[in-house]
Protein backbone atom coordinates (compact mmCIF):
# COMPACT_ATOMS: atom_id res chain seq x y z
CA UNK A 1 0.00 0.00 0.00
CA UNK A 2 1.94 3.24 -1.10
CA UNK A 3 1.33 6.14 1.11
CA UNK A 4 1.78 9.58 0.34
CA UNK A 5 3.55 10.46 -2.45
CA UNK A 6 4.82 14.12 -3.84
CA UNK A 7 7.10 15.09 -6.67
CA UNK A 8 9.01 16.88 -7.51
CA UNK A 9 11.69 16.03 -4.88
CA UNK A 10 13.15 19.12 -5.38
CA UNK A 11 13.19 21.80 -7.67
CA UNK A 12 14.74 25.20 -8.06
CA UNK A 13 13.51 28.59 -9.00
CA UNK A 14 13.95 32.19 -9.73
CA UNK A 15 12.30 35.04 -7.94
CA UNK A 16 8.80 35.57 -10.12
CA UNK A 17 8.65 32.14 -11.69
CA UNK A 18 5.89 29.83 -11.39
CA UNK A 19 5.87 26.15 -9.96
CA UNK A 20 3.50 23.54 -9.72
CA UNK A 21 4.19 20.60 -6.55
CA UNK A 22 2.44 17.22 -6.93
CA UNK A 23 0.76 14.83 -4.53
CA UNK A 24 -0.99 11.51 -4.97
CA UNK A 25 -2.58 10.80 -1.29
CA UNK A 26 -2.33 7.61 0.49
CA UNK A 27 -4.64 4.59 -0.93
CA UNK A 28 -9.06 5.34 0.54
CA UNK A 29 -8.07 8.70 1.43
CA UNK A 30 -10.20 11.57 -0.58
CA UNK A 31 -8.38 14.70 1.32
CA UNK A 32 -5.45 16.39 0.35
CA UNK A 33 -3.94 19.01 2.82
CA UNK A 34 -0.82 21.32 1.95
CA UNK A 35 1.66 22.62 4.54
CA UNK A 36 4.47 24.68 4.58
CA UNK A 37 8.00 24.24 6.60
CA UNK A 38 10.30 26.93 6.59
CA UNK A 39 13.87 26.19 7.93
CA UNK A 40 13.87 25.61 11.13
CA UNK A 41 10.27 26.07 11.70
CA UNK A 42 6.69 23.62 12.18
CA UNK A 43 4.58 23.35 8.91
CA UNK A 44 2.11 25.73 8.37
CA UNK A 45 -0.99 24.81 6.26
CA UNK A 46 -1.58 26.09 2.94
CA UNK A 47 -5.57 24.97 2.70
CA UNK A 48 -7.27 21.71 2.53
CA UNK A 49 -9.19 20.09 -0.53
CA UNK A 50 -12.13 17.46 -1.10
CA UNK A 51 -14.66 16.92 -3.73
CA UNK A 52 -12.34 19.07 -5.86
CA UNK A 53 -12.68 22.04 -3.92
CA UNK A 54 -10.96 24.25 -1.42
CA UNK A 55 -12.59 23.45 2.02
CA UNK A 56 -10.24 25.78 4.46
CA UNK A 57 -7.79 27.69 3.86
CA UNK A 58 -4.56 29.28 6.33
CA UNK A 59 -3.08 32.47 6.06
CA UNK A 60 -1.91 32.34 2.68
CA UNK A 61 -1.75 34.93 -0.34
CA UNK A 62 -3.73 34.16 -2.80
CA UNK A 63 -0.57 33.52 -5.01
CA UNK A 64 -0.85 29.95 -3.44
CA UNK A 65 -3.66 27.84 -5.20
CA UNK A 66 -4.54 24.34 -5.46
CA UNK A 67 -6.62 21.98 -7.76
CA UNK A 68 -7.79 18.16 -6.90
CA UNK A 69 -8.33 15.87 -10.04
CA UNK A 70 -11.15 13.40 -9.46
CA UNK A 71 -8.62 10.75 -8.85
CA UNK A 72 -8.39 12.50 -5.61
CA UNK A 73 -4.70 13.40 -6.56
CA UNK A 74 -3.53 17.67 -5.93
CA UNK A 75 -1.57 20.22 -7.45
CA UNK A 76 0.04 23.31 -5.41
CA UNK A 77 0.85 26.26 -7.34
CA UNK A 78 2.65 29.68 -6.33
CA UNK A 79 3.34 31.88 -8.39
CA UNK A 80 5.63 35.31 -8.90
CA UNK A 81 7.50 33.20 -6.52
CA UNK A 82 9.49 35.01 -4.07
CA UNK A 83 12.68 34.40 -2.40
CA UNK A 84 10.80 33.78 1.51
CA UNK A 85 8.71 31.10 -0.51
CA UNK A 86 11.96 28.51 -0.41
CA UNK A 87 10.35 25.61 2.12
CA UNK A 88 9.69 22.06 2.10
CA UNK A 89 6.40 21.72 1.23
CA UNK A 90 4.17 19.12 2.57
CA UNK A 91 1.34 17.16 1.19
CA UNK A 92 -0.90 15.14 3.77
CA UNK A 93 -3.98 13.08 3.25
CA UNK A 94 -7.00 11.85 5.03
CA UNK A 95 -10.68 10.81 5.11
CA UNK A 96 -13.57 12.39 6.01
CA UNK A 97 -15.40 10.67 9.49
CA UNK A 98 -12.75 9.56 11.25
CA UNK A 99 -12.54 10.49 14.91
CA UNK A 100 -9.55 13.06 14.87
CA UNK A 101 -8.08 14.67 12.52
CA UNK A 102 -5.20 12.66 11.69
CA UNK A 103 -3.15 13.37 8.42
CA UNK A 104 -0.79 11.49 6.54
CA UNK A 105 2.10 12.80 5.40
CA UNK A 106 4.15 12.69 2.16
CA UNK A 107 8.28 13.14 2.42
CA UNK A 108 7.80 16.90 0.87
CA UNK A 109 8.92 18.96 -2.04
CA UNK A 110 12.03 21.08 -1.39
CA UNK A 111 11.52 24.16 -3.12
CA UNK A 112 14.45 26.46 -3.26
CA UNK A 113 13.79 30.53 -4.51
CA UNK A 114 16.77 32.14 -6.30
CA UNK B 1 -6.60 31.76 17.67
CA UNK B 2 -5.08 28.14 18.36
CA UNK B 3 -1.41 27.64 19.30
CA UNK B 4 1.35 25.15 20.49
CA UNK B 5 4.53 26.20 21.71
CA UNK B 6 7.14 23.59 22.78
CA UNK B 7 10.81 23.66 24.08
CA UNK B 8 13.08 24.56 22.37
CA UNK B 9 16.27 22.98 21.05
CA UNK B 10 18.49 21.22 20.48
CA UNK B 11 18.28 18.62 23.42
CA UNK B 12 21.18 16.67 23.71
CA UNK B 13 21.43 13.58 25.83
CA UNK B 14 23.18 10.33 26.11
CA UNK B 15 21.57 6.83 25.43
CA UNK B 16 19.50 5.78 27.85
CA UNK B 17 18.50 8.82 29.25
CA UNK B 18 15.50 9.97 30.45
CA UNK B 19 13.92 12.48 27.81
CA UNK B 20 10.79 15.50 28.57
CA UNK B 21 9.98 17.67 26.01
CA UNK B 22 7.69 20.37 27.03
CA UNK B 23 4.36 21.30 25.13
CA UNK B 24 1.58 23.51 25.80
CA UNK B 25 -1.24 24.49 23.74
CA UNK B 26 -3.68 27.45 23.37
CA UNK B 27 -7.30 26.11 21.82
CA UNK B 28 -10.79 27.78 21.65
CA UNK B 29 -12.33 24.55 21.54
CA UNK B 30 -11.73 20.67 22.31
CA UNK B 31 -8.48 19.25 20.26
CA UNK B 32 -7.08 16.80 19.91
CA UNK B 33 -3.32 16.41 20.34
CA UNK B 34 -0.54 14.66 18.58
CA UNK B 35 3.24 14.44 18.78
CA UNK B 36 4.68 14.04 15.29
CA UNK B 37 8.19 12.70 14.36
CA UNK B 38 10.38 13.75 11.73
CA UNK B 39 13.82 11.89 10.87
CA UNK B 40 16.55 12.81 8.81
CA UNK B 41 15.66 13.06 5.63
CA UNK B 42 11.95 11.70 6.01
CA UNK B 43 8.46 13.26 6.27
CA UNK B 44 6.35 13.95 9.17
CA UNK B 45 5.13 10.48 11.25
CA UNK B 46 2.63 10.18 13.29
CA UNK B 47 4.30 9.23 16.56
CA UNK B 48 1.12 9.40 19.56
CA UNK B 49 -1.93 11.06 19.94
CA UNK B 50 -4.75 11.64 22.42
CA UNK B 51 -8.25 13.20 21.74
CA UNK B 52 -9.43 13.61 25.37
CA UNK B 53 -8.61 14.76 28.61
CA UNK B 54 -6.80 12.91 30.69
CA UNK B 55 -5.80 9.92 27.81
CA UNK B 56 -2.35 8.58 27.35
CA UNK B 57 -0.88 8.61 23.99
CA UNK B 58 1.73 5.81 23.71
CA UNK B 59 4.51 4.44 21.15
CA UNK B 60 7.84 2.87 20.75
CA UNK B 61 8.32 3.81 24.41
CA UNK B 62 7.26 7.44 24.35
CA UNK B 63 3.99 8.41 25.80
CA UNK B 64 2.08 11.74 26.38
CA UNK B 65 -0.46 12.46 28.91
CA UNK B 66 -3.35 15.06 27.41
CA UNK B 67 -3.68 17.68 30.33
CA UNK B 68 -6.40 19.85 30.23
CA UNK B 69 -6.52 21.59 33.60
CA UNK B 70 -2.63 22.93 32.34
CA UNK B 71 -3.38 22.67 29.04
CA UNK B 72 -0.24 20.69 28.23
CA UNK B 73 1.21 17.41 26.47
CA UNK B 74 4.34 16.75 27.71
CA UNK B 75 6.31 14.12 25.63
CA UNK B 76 8.74 11.25 27.74
CA UNK B 77 10.76 8.46 26.98
CA UNK B 78 12.44 6.38 29.78
CA UNK B 79 15.43 5.27 28.02
CA UNK B 80 16.18 7.12 24.76
CA UNK B 81 18.33 5.35 21.85
CA UNK B 82 20.62 7.06 19.19
CA UNK B 83 17.52 6.41 16.78
CA UNK B 84 15.78 8.86 18.35
CA UNK B 85 17.38 11.16 17.17
CA UNK B 86 14.96 13.29 15.35
CA UNK B 87 12.80 16.74 15.27
CA UNK B 88 9.55 16.55 16.86
CA UNK B 89 6.73 17.97 16.68
CA UNK B 90 3.63 18.61 19.40
CA UNK B 91 0.42 19.60 17.01
CA UNK B 92 -3.54 20.05 18.10
CA UNK B 93 -6.72 19.79 15.83
CA UNK B 94 -9.85 21.23 17.07
CA UNK B 95 -12.67 19.58 16.54
CA UNK B 96 -14.58 19.87 12.98
CA UNK B 97 -11.68 22.27 11.98
CA UNK B 98 -9.58 20.69 9.07
CA UNK B 99 -5.59 21.79 9.73
CA UNK B 100 -3.35 20.65 12.61
CA UNK B 101 -1.35 23.07 13.97
CA UNK B 102 2.46 22.76 14.66
CA UNK B 103 4.66 23.89 17.15
CA UNK B 104 7.81 24.84 15.49
CA UNK B 105 9.80 21.84 16.58
CA UNK B 106 12.00 20.56 19.31
CA UNK B 107 15.89 18.57 17.79
CA UNK B 108 16.86 16.09 19.39
CA UNK B 109 20.16 14.68 19.53
CA UNK B 110 21.07 11.04 21.42
CA UNK B 111 24.66 10.86 21.78
CA UNK B 112 26.36 6.57 22.06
Amino acid sequence: DAGVTQSPTHLIKTRGQQVTLRCSPKSGHDTVSWYQQALGQGPQFIFQYYEEEERQRGNFPDRFSGHQFPNYSSELNVNALLLGDSALYLCASSYPGQPYNEQFFGPGTRLTVL
Amino acid sequence: GDSVTQMEGPVTLSEEAFLTINCTYTATGYPSLFWYVQYPGEGLQLLLKATKADDKGSNKGFEATYRKETTSFHLEKGSVQVSDSAVYFCALSDRGDDKIIFGKGTRLHILP
